[in-house]
Protein backbone atom coordinates (compact mmCIF):
# COMPACT_ATOMS: atom_id res chain seq x y z
CA UNK A 1 0.00 0.00 0.00
CA UNK A 2 1.48 3.22 -1.34
CA UNK A 3 1.90 6.07 1.77
CA UNK A 4 2.23 9.54 1.18
CA UNK A 5 2.66 11.63 4.38
CA UNK A 6 1.95 15.10 5.40
CA UNK A 7 3.22 17.10 8.13
CA UNK A 8 0.31 18.57 9.35
CA UNK A 9 -3.23 18.72 8.32
CA UNK A 10 -3.94 22.15 9.46
CA UNK A 11 -1.82 24.87 9.78
CA UNK A 12 -2.30 28.52 10.79
CA UNK A 13 0.21 31.02 10.31
CA UNK A 14 0.74 34.77 9.78
CA UNK A 15 1.42 37.01 7.37
CA UNK A 16 4.82 37.26 6.81
CA UNK A 17 6.05 33.94 8.24
CA UNK A 18 8.19 31.44 6.99
CA UNK A 19 6.18 28.12 6.46
CA UNK A 20 7.53 25.09 5.79
CA UNK A 21 5.22 22.15 4.66
CA UNK A 22 6.80 18.20 4.62
CA UNK A 23 5.68 15.22 2.64
CA UNK A 24 7.00 11.65 3.01
CA UNK A 25 6.60 9.03 0.81
CA UNK A 26 7.31 5.59 1.79
CA UNK A 27 7.32 3.90 -1.72
CA UNK A 28 10.61 4.72 -3.23
CA UNK A 29 8.65 6.79 -5.96
CA UNK A 30 11.01 8.78 -8.17
CA UNK A 31 8.44 12.04 -8.59
CA UNK A 32 7.16 14.21 -6.03
CA UNK A 33 4.68 16.89 -6.51
CA UNK A 34 3.25 20.28 -4.82
CA UNK A 35 -0.05 20.86 -5.67
CA UNK A 36 -2.71 23.16 -4.54
CA UNK A 37 -6.30 22.95 -4.56
CA UNK A 38 -8.65 26.00 -4.75
CA UNK A 39 -12.39 26.36 -4.91
CA UNK A 40 -13.47 26.42 -8.72
CA UNK A 41 -9.95 26.49 -9.88
CA UNK A 42 -9.15 22.89 -9.61
CA UNK A 43 -5.41 21.59 -8.58
CA UNK A 44 -3.05 23.73 -9.61
CA UNK A 45 1.09 22.10 -9.53
CA UNK A 46 3.26 24.37 -7.50
CA UNK A 47 6.65 22.46 -8.28
CA UNK A 48 7.58 19.10 -8.97
CA UNK A 49 11.02 16.87 -8.27
CA UNK A 50 11.64 13.96 -10.49
CA UNK A 51 15.01 12.99 -8.27
CA UNK A 52 16.78 13.96 -5.38
CA UNK A 53 18.15 17.72 -5.59
CA UNK A 54 15.83 18.23 -8.84
CA UNK A 55 13.21 20.27 -8.63
CA UNK A 56 11.03 21.79 -11.96
CA UNK A 57 8.99 24.56 -11.52
CA UNK A 58 4.99 24.02 -12.29
CA UNK A 59 2.16 26.49 -13.47
CA UNK A 60 2.42 28.79 -10.09
CA UNK A 61 5.86 28.92 -8.51
CA UNK A 62 5.88 32.16 -7.56
CA UNK A 63 6.36 32.95 -3.69
CA UNK A 64 6.96 29.14 -2.79
CA UNK A 65 10.64 27.33 -2.72
CA UNK A 66 11.18 22.93 -2.56
CA UNK A 67 14.01 21.14 -0.93
CA UNK A 68 14.07 17.18 -1.88
CA UNK A 69 17.98 16.27 0.14
CA UNK A 70 16.32 12.62 0.76
CA UNK A 71 14.40 10.70 -2.30
CA UNK A 72 11.32 9.90 0.39
CA UNK A 73 11.15 14.21 2.14
CA UNK A 74 9.77 16.85 -0.51
CA UNK A 75 9.43 19.97 1.62
CA UNK A 76 7.47 23.11 0.10
CA UNK A 77 8.47 26.57 1.49
CA UNK A 78 6.64 29.50 1.64
CA UNK A 79 9.10 32.40 2.28
CA UNK A 80 6.81 35.08 3.58
CA UNK A 81 3.55 33.94 3.70
CA UNK A 82 0.50 35.83 2.49
CA UNK A 83 -3.00 35.59 3.04
CA UNK A 84 -3.68 34.64 -1.10
CA UNK A 85 -1.41 31.52 0.05
CA UNK A 86 -4.58 30.22 1.83
CA UNK A 87 -5.10 27.36 0.46
CA UNK A 88 -5.11 23.37 0.56
CA UNK A 89 -1.67 22.02 -0.32
CA UNK A 90 -1.91 18.88 -1.49
CA UNK A 91 1.73 16.54 -1.95
CA UNK A 92 2.06 13.05 -4.78
CA UNK A 93 4.16 11.21 -5.53
CA UNK A 94 4.23 8.17 -8.28
CA UNK A 95 7.09 5.98 -10.02
CA UNK A 96 8.06 5.43 -13.90
CA UNK A 97 7.25 2.17 -14.35
CA UNK A 98 7.58 -0.04 -17.29
CA UNK A 99 8.03 1.60 -20.50
CA UNK A 100 4.59 2.59 -20.59
CA UNK A 101 4.82 5.48 -18.46
CA UNK A 102 1.92 4.55 -16.45
CA UNK A 103 2.77 6.68 -14.18
CA UNK A 104 -0.01 6.63 -11.49
CA UNK A 105 0.10 9.31 -8.85
CA UNK A 106 -0.84 8.79 -5.00
CA UNK A 107 -1.71 11.90 -2.82
CA UNK A 108 -1.48 12.49 0.60
CA UNK A 109 -4.07 14.21 2.94
CA UNK A 110 -3.43 18.01 2.56
CA UNK A 111 -2.80 20.49 4.43
CA UNK A 112 -5.17 22.93 5.08
CA UNK A 113 -3.27 26.08 5.74
CA UNK A 114 -4.82 29.28 6.89
CA UNK A 115 -2.57 32.62 6.78
CA UNK A 116 -3.85 35.68 8.56
CA UNK B 1 -10.55 25.42 -22.45
CA UNK B 2 -11.44 22.40 -20.61
CA UNK B 3 -9.36 19.41 -21.09
CA UNK B 4 -12.51 17.01 -19.67
CA UNK B 5 -16.02 17.70 -19.09
CA UNK B 6 -18.62 15.95 -16.64
CA UNK B 7 -22.00 16.43 -15.05
CA UNK B 8 -21.41 18.66 -11.97
CA UNK B 9 -23.41 16.12 -9.69
CA UNK B 10 -24.99 12.81 -9.89
CA UNK B 11 -27.11 10.74 -7.32
CA UNK B 12 -27.61 7.28 -6.75
CA UNK B 13 -29.08 4.24 -5.08
CA UNK B 14 -27.12 2.60 -2.29
CA UNK B 15 -26.33 -1.02 -3.66
CA UNK B 16 -27.18 0.43 -7.69
CA UNK B 17 -24.58 1.25 -9.78
CA UNK B 18 -23.12 4.43 -10.55
CA UNK B 19 -22.43 5.30 -13.76
CA UNK B 20 -20.14 8.54 -13.94
CA UNK B 21 -19.21 9.71 -17.46
CA UNK B 22 -16.93 11.91 -18.77
CA UNK B 23 -16.10 13.41 -22.15
CA UNK B 24 -12.49 13.81 -23.29
CA UNK B 25 -12.78 14.92 -27.24
CA UNK B 26 -9.16 16.09 -27.86
CA UNK B 27 -7.64 13.26 -26.00
CA UNK B 28 -4.41 12.15 -27.94
CA UNK B 29 -3.33 8.42 -29.22
CA UNK B 30 -1.11 7.45 -26.58
CA UNK B 31 -2.70 9.22 -23.36
CA UNK B 32 -4.16 7.52 -20.67
CA UNK B 33 -7.84 8.45 -18.90
CA UNK B 34 -7.33 8.29 -15.42
CA UNK B 35 -9.66 8.56 -12.63
CA UNK B 36 -9.71 9.95 -8.98
CA UNK B 37 -11.66 10.99 -6.73
CA UNK B 38 -12.43 13.27 -3.19
CA UNK B 39 -13.60 12.61 -0.26
CA UNK B 40 -14.28 15.95 1.58
CA UNK B 41 -11.16 17.30 3.11
CA UNK B 42 -9.14 14.26 2.06
CA UNK B 43 -6.52 13.65 -0.10
CA UNK B 44 -7.64 12.44 -3.85
CA UNK B 45 -7.57 8.91 -4.16
CA UNK B 46 -6.63 7.22 -7.04
CA UNK B 47 -9.45 5.01 -8.74
CA UNK B 48 -8.38 3.15 -11.94
CA UNK B 49 -7.06 3.93 -15.42
CA UNK B 50 -7.23 2.91 -19.42
CA UNK B 51 -6.08 3.86 -22.38
CA UNK B 52 -8.70 1.97 -25.09
CA UNK B 53 -9.09 -1.52 -23.33
CA UNK B 54 -11.95 -1.63 -20.48
CA UNK B 55 -10.33 -1.93 -17.43
CA UNK B 56 -11.71 -3.37 -13.98
CA UNK B 57 -10.11 -3.49 -10.66
CA UNK B 58 -11.40 -4.28 -6.83
CA UNK B 59 -12.93 -0.30 -7.18
CA UNK B 60 -14.09 0.15 -10.07
CA UNK B 61 -14.62 -0.84 -13.78
CA UNK B 62 -13.70 2.20 -16.60
CA UNK B 63 -15.54 1.87 -20.02
CA UNK B 64 -13.66 3.79 -22.57
CA UNK B 65 -14.86 4.35 -26.68
CA UNK B 66 -13.84 2.60 -29.52
CA UNK B 67 -13.07 6.36 -30.32
CA UNK B 68 -11.40 7.14 -27.01
CA UNK B 69 -13.62 10.42 -26.93
CA UNK B 70 -15.36 9.74 -23.64
CA UNK B 71 -15.47 7.29 -21.06
CA UNK B 72 -17.63 5.98 -17.97
CA UNK B 73 -16.58 5.00 -14.74
CA UNK B 74 -19.16 2.24 -13.22
CA UNK B 75 -19.28 1.52 -9.39
CA UNK B 76 -21.09 -1.89 -9.39
CA UNK B 77 -22.59 -1.43 -6.10
CA UNK B 78 -22.23 2.44 -4.97
CA UNK B 79 -22.11 2.56 -0.98
CA UNK B 80 -22.85 5.38 0.84
CA UNK B 81 -18.99 5.98 1.90
CA UNK B 82 -18.46 6.20 -1.97
CA UNK B 83 -19.75 9.75 -1.79
CA UNK B 84 -17.56 11.84 -3.56
CA UNK B 85 -16.10 14.13 -6.15
CA UNK B 86 -14.96 12.29 -9.23
CA UNK B 87 -12.37 13.49 -11.16
CA UNK B 88 -11.62 11.92 -14.59
CA UNK B 89 -8.05 13.45 -15.73
CA UNK B 90 -6.45 13.64 -18.72
CA UNK B 91 -2.92 14.75 -17.80
CA UNK B 92 -0.15 16.95 -19.64
CA UNK B 93 3.19 15.68 -20.03
CA UNK B 94 6.16 17.69 -17.92
CA UNK B 95 9.10 15.38 -18.79
CA UNK B 96 9.52 11.82 -19.48
CA UNK B 97 7.71 9.61 -16.47
CA UNK B 98 5.81 13.00 -15.03
CA UNK B 99 2.64 14.78 -15.83
CA UNK B 100 0.60 17.29 -14.45
CA UNK B 101 -3.33 16.44 -13.30
CA UNK B 102 -5.74 18.77 -14.17
CA UNK B 103 -8.71 17.83 -12.05
CA UNK B 104 -11.20 20.25 -13.04
CA UNK B 105 -14.63 20.36 -11.62
CA UNK B 106 -15.33 16.78 -11.34
CA UNK B 107 -18.97 15.18 -10.48
CA UNK B 108 -20.44 15.02 -6.91
CA UNK B 109 -21.80 11.81 -6.53
CA UNK B 110 -24.11 11.73 -3.56
CA UNK B 111 -25.05 8.06 -2.57
CA UNK B 112 -28.39 7.94 -1.40
CA UNK B 113 -29.67 5.21 1.70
Amino acid sequence: DVKVTQSSRYLVKRTGEKVFLECVQDMDHENMFWYRQDPGLGLRLIYFSYDVKMKEKGDIPEGYSVSREKKERFSLILESASTNQTSMYLCASSSVAGTDYQETQYFGPGTRLLVL
Amino acid sequence: DAKTTQPPSMDCAEGRAANLPCNHSTISGNEYVYWYRQIHSQGPQYIIHGLKNNETNEMASLIITEDRKSSTLILPHATLRDTAVYYCIVRVPLRTGANNLFFGTGTRLTVIP
